[in-house]
């Protein structure tokens, strides 16, 4: 089945700092992405949509400046969490829409963020 | 507004069968998904269903009536390593991706 691949796995930062996240579609061209975000024991929150050469759509109450998003090709979209904060740390999924497999979505492992 | 309801969670035998059922409210509809998900580990695809009837695929079935806004997920000879939330979404008008809570399952022995 098709894969998508999601970089670091795990990663820790200081609160301030960024840290970007990299989801790669490795068999297939994906115009469009999808950034989640998952709380303990929660179901998934999408935070956004990516779509490749264009700006990202937010969903409601996610700030845009804070959770930046660049789609800049058919494989690679990534999420920069800038001047990040203790309340940041999350798991954090990207998932790719493959248009050649009836537009089914495949999720990459996700990245676990702790910001201290 | 859209809604999909799913168990919060249910218990099964190893070597079982468990149903897992989902049902939807959704502005338009073109496709559901059912998502398995190990504590800590992204989503993994199981199946897709967009017409009425049943996809099986190995031990898993899912079956779907659009005009009931009803799917169900159903497991066959479970293993432990079953045990996982299971994740209904729904692909709407706008297709996008409306995901439910997911139903936690648990095999004993």
């Amino acid at each position: 089945g098709a894969v998508v691949s999601q970089h670091p796995s795990r990663v820790i930062c200081k609160s301030g700092t960024s840290v970007k996240i990299e989801c790669r579609s490795l068999d297939f061209q994906a115009t469009t992405m999808f950034w989640y975000r998952q709380f303990p024991k929660k179901s998934l929150m999408l935070m956004a949509t990516s779509n490749e050469g264009s700006k990202a759509t937010y969903e409601q109450g996610v700030e845009k400046d804070k959770f930046l998003i660049n789609h800049a090709s058919l494989t690679l979209s990534t999420l920069t969490v800038t001047s990040a904060h203790p309340e940041d740390s999350s798991f954090y999924i990207c998932s790719a829409r493959d248009g050649d497999r009836e537009n089914t979505i495949y999720f990459g492992e996700g990245s676990w963020l702790t910001v201290v | 507004g859209q809604n999909i309801d799913q168990p919060t969670e249910m218990t099964a035998t190893e070597g079982a069968i468990v149903q897992i059922n989902c049902t939807y409210q959704t502005s338009g509809f073109n496709g559901l998904f059912w998502y398995q998900q190990h504590a800590g580990e992204a989503p993994t695809f199981l199946s897709y269903n967009v017409l009425d009837g049943l996809e099986e695929k190995g031990r898993f079935s899912s079956f779907l009536s659009r005009s009931k806004g009803y799917s169900y997920l159903l497991l066959k000879e479970l293993q432990m390593k079953d045990s996982a939330s299971y994740l209904c979404a729904v692909k709407d008008s706008n297709y996008q991706l409306i995901w439910g809570a997911g139903t936690k399952l648990i095999i004993k022995p």
